[in-house]
């Protein structure tokens, strides 16, 4: 079972920015906070992750709570292709050799209207 | 660089029929590997996973069956497939020498429909 919980749609226009939040309140002192999206048909993506601190890339922004409870991903400028259903997941970071078993919810479906 | 193949792309399959999707990984040794299947509308479900040659896991009891012949290729089977097995499945790969062990690879998919 997934260990997150993310509202199952969204909306936001086009220019705006896009904060998708997600609650992680099980979360393990050594596990990550993922994310990934998935544009319709084809495989889910990597966007961005973090343990504590506060995140950013060229694609989004990671931003997560003290507690480490809770966090929010935000698209700063939200395009048309920024469309797709985004997935917050924990994992632990191990050696390449161990495994790593990866549980993704149903994510939040993300529209960007024009 | 890392790349992850599978295929076909698209099937359409009647129930009853055997089943043979594949995936490769370029690029890295020893990775983890993962097949995914989602549903229509619904979200990723872990099928199987691998750390190593003739290494599965199963997390999902069902008609399905995994093989990892080799250490960068990753083989879903069914001898009997189900209306239910219709889905779109996804291979994916992290770690191994070479690539990135903090975040996972998706390949392009197979769009499975059985009739």
């Amino acid at each position: 079972d997934a260990k997150t919980t993310q509202p199952p749609s969204m909306d936001c226009a086009e220019g705006r920015a896009a904060n998708l939040p997600c609650n992680h309140s099980t979360i393990s002192g050594n596990e990550y906070v993922y994310w990934y999206r998935q544009i319709h048909s084809q495989g889910p993506q990597y966007i961005i992750h973090g343990l504590k601190n506060n995140e950013t890339n060229e694609m989004a922004s990671l931003i997560i709570t003290e507690d480490r409870k809770s966090s929010t991903l935000i698209l700063p400028h939200a395009t048309l292709r920024d469309t797709a259903v985004y997935y917050c997941i924990t994992q632990a970071v191990g050696y390449s050799g161990g495994y790593q078993k990866v549980t993704f919810g149903i994510g939040t479906k993300l529209q960007v209207i024009p | 660089s890392q790349t992850i193949h599978q295929w076909p792309a698209t099937l359409v399959q009647p129930v009853g029929s055997p089943l043979s999707l594949e995936c490769t990984v370029e690029g890295t040794s020893n990775p983890n590997l993962y097949w995914y299947r989602q549903a229509a509308g619904r979200g990723l479900q872990l099928l199987f996973y691998s750390v190593g040659i003739g290494q599965i896991s199963s997390e999902v009891p069902q008609n399905l069956s995994a093989s990892r012949p080799q250490d960068r290729q990753f083989i879903l089977s069914s001898k009997k497939l189900l209306l239910s097995d219709s889905g779109f499945y996804l291979c994916a790969w992290r770690g191994g020498t070479g690539g990135p062990y903090n975040e996972q690879f998706f390949g392009p998919g197979t769009r499975l429909t059985v009739l």
